[in-house]
């Protein structure tokens, strides 16, 4: 049964860079089939998609944030990260890693880590 | 973006009670409808995709319907583990957006 965890610095200052990653074990994430996701929950509120990236490096970004995201992938390590540039308090979210396969949406999930922007 | 609307946004039941949760899409979307069930604290866990299959492990109480732009979730025989937020999720257009979310209270 696939697993993910999410790691990074909790607290990240404005206008930095926040960088976070996604450990998964239990499947390969170079064996395909599966697009490897991010998603984030602000305090409270509903859940935001931010993109995904496949294992090949392919990507896709949520407009709303395309200009300050980047995700890579690691199958060596077998993880993924993400990276959001420019942070503002408007960024302070639990942030969720999930496996997404096509036609089934997110169907494992790791459980969340909170990142605060504060000086 | 496709949004996707919830109703009602607070439900208060029973246990024992039969509910139904409706999400509504701003557009069609065929059946690229999922699920999601979220308790205090944790994080979300998928329970049916494509409008109506349930995902490997969801008991059968959980079932959904709808095509189209009109989706249900109904959960039956209540349980108190239940009691959570539900959330719907479309992913037949870019980017993917989820509902607001239905908070299943304790009646």
């Amino acid at each position: 049964q696939v697993q993910l965890q999410e790691s990074g610095p909790g607290l990240v200052k404005p206008s930095q860079t926040l960088s976070l990653t996604c450990t998964v074990s239990g499947d390969s994430i170079s064996s395909g089939g599966y697009y490897w996701s991010w998603i984030r929950q602000h305090p409270g509120k509903g859940l935001e998609y931010i993109g995904y990236i496949y294992y090949s490096g392919t990507t896709y970004y949520n407009p709303s944030l395309r200009s300050r995201v980047t995700m890579s992938v690691d199958t060596s390590k077998n993880q993924f990260s993400l990276r959001l540039s420019s942070v503002t308090a408007a960024d302070t979210a639990v942030y969720y890693c999930a496996r997404e396969a096509a036609g089934s949406s997110f169907g494992s999930w790791g459980q969340g880590t909170l990142v605060t922007v504060s000086s | 973006d496709i949004q996707m609307t919830q109703s009602p946004s607070s439900l208060s039941a029973s246990v024992g009670d039969r509910v139904t949760i409706t999400c509504r899409a701003s557009q069609g979307i065929s059946d690229y409808v999922a699920w999601f069930q979220q308790r205090p604290g944790k994080a979300p866990k998928s329970l049916i995709y494509a409008a109506s299959s349930l995902h490997s492990g969801v008991p059968s109480k959980f079932s959904g319907s709808g095509s189209g732009t009109d989706f249900t979730l109904t959960i039956s025989s209540l349980q108190p583990e239940d009691f959570a937020t539900y959330y719907c999720q479309q992913y037949n257009h870019y980017p993917y957006t989820f509902g607001q979310g239905t908070k299943l209270e304790v009646k």
